[in-house]
């Protein structure tokens, strides 16, 4: 079945941390790749995008992401994460038409 | 520019009642999306609507629920009767185009958060 897979449901990070959230998607063909955030009482709002080119991508507040065609992944990453950073973060891939297809999610907490 | 609008936040109803959901989109977007997250799980896709038209409800899970976009404008979800699986956040959002595309951001509101006891 067609799908998109977070692997952590919960991470705990301390300031300045390293993170890497995975983001594994089942579609096949062309696929359109997103992570978007929800700060605490925050809409959902888009993090970064890939659509073609670079399979680098970075995106608002020092995230940047990866995709992997050989692997079916699209991994979140930030070199040292803030305390501003505790969100719930979305992998979501479009396929084909209009709409997303999201994963579960993860939640971050970052500790001073 | 105002972003998606929902209301109410919360709603808290009892088995076999009704609720109504609204979604007021950006000025501008013909394309409304109704997602929702039941605890624990992905946020889903529900359905589309071009203007007052809906293109794709392939995702409502049943006939107790009923969205509409009189007018093109804001749009309503209803749930009628409302069961516990209901509970879960319903999340509206809204685009320019129709379609997944680098210039086409679906924007989303806040959600409304549903508990069915």
């Amino acid at each position: 079945a067609q799908s998109v897979s977070q692997h952590n449901h919960h991470v705990i990070l301390s300031e300045a941390a390293s993170l890497e959230l995975g983001c594994n998607y089942s579609y096949g063909g062309t696929v359109n790749l997103f992570w978007y955030v929800q700060y605490p009482g925050q809409h959902l709002q888009l993090l970064l995008k890939y659509f073609s080119g670079d399979p680098l991508v970075k995106g608002i507040k020092g995230f940047e992401a990866e995709f992997i065609k050989s692997k079916f992944s699209f991994n979140l990453r930030k070199p040292s994460v803030q305390w501003s950073d505790t969100a719930e973060y979305f992998c979501a891939v479009g396929n084909s038409g209009y709409a997303l297809n999201f994963g579960k999610g993860t939640s971050l907490l970052v500790t001073p | 520019e105002a972003g998606v609008t929902q209301f109410p936040s919360h709603s808290v109803i009892e088995k076999g009642q009704t609720v109504t959901l609204r979604c007021d989109p950006i000025s501008g977007h013909d394309n409304l999306y109704w997602y929702r997250r039941v605890m624990g799980k992905e946020i889903k896709f529900l359905l589309h609507f071009v203007k007052e038209s809906k293109q794709d409800e392939s995702g409502m899970p049943n006939n107790r629920f009923l969205a509409e976009r009189t007018g093109g404008t804001y749009s309503t979800l209803k749930v009628q009767p409302a069961e516990l699986e209901d509970s879960g956040v319903y999340f509206c959002a809204s685009s320019l185009y129709p379609a997944v595309r680098w210039d086409n951001e679906q924007f989303f509101g806040p959600g409304t958060r549903l508990t069915v006891l």
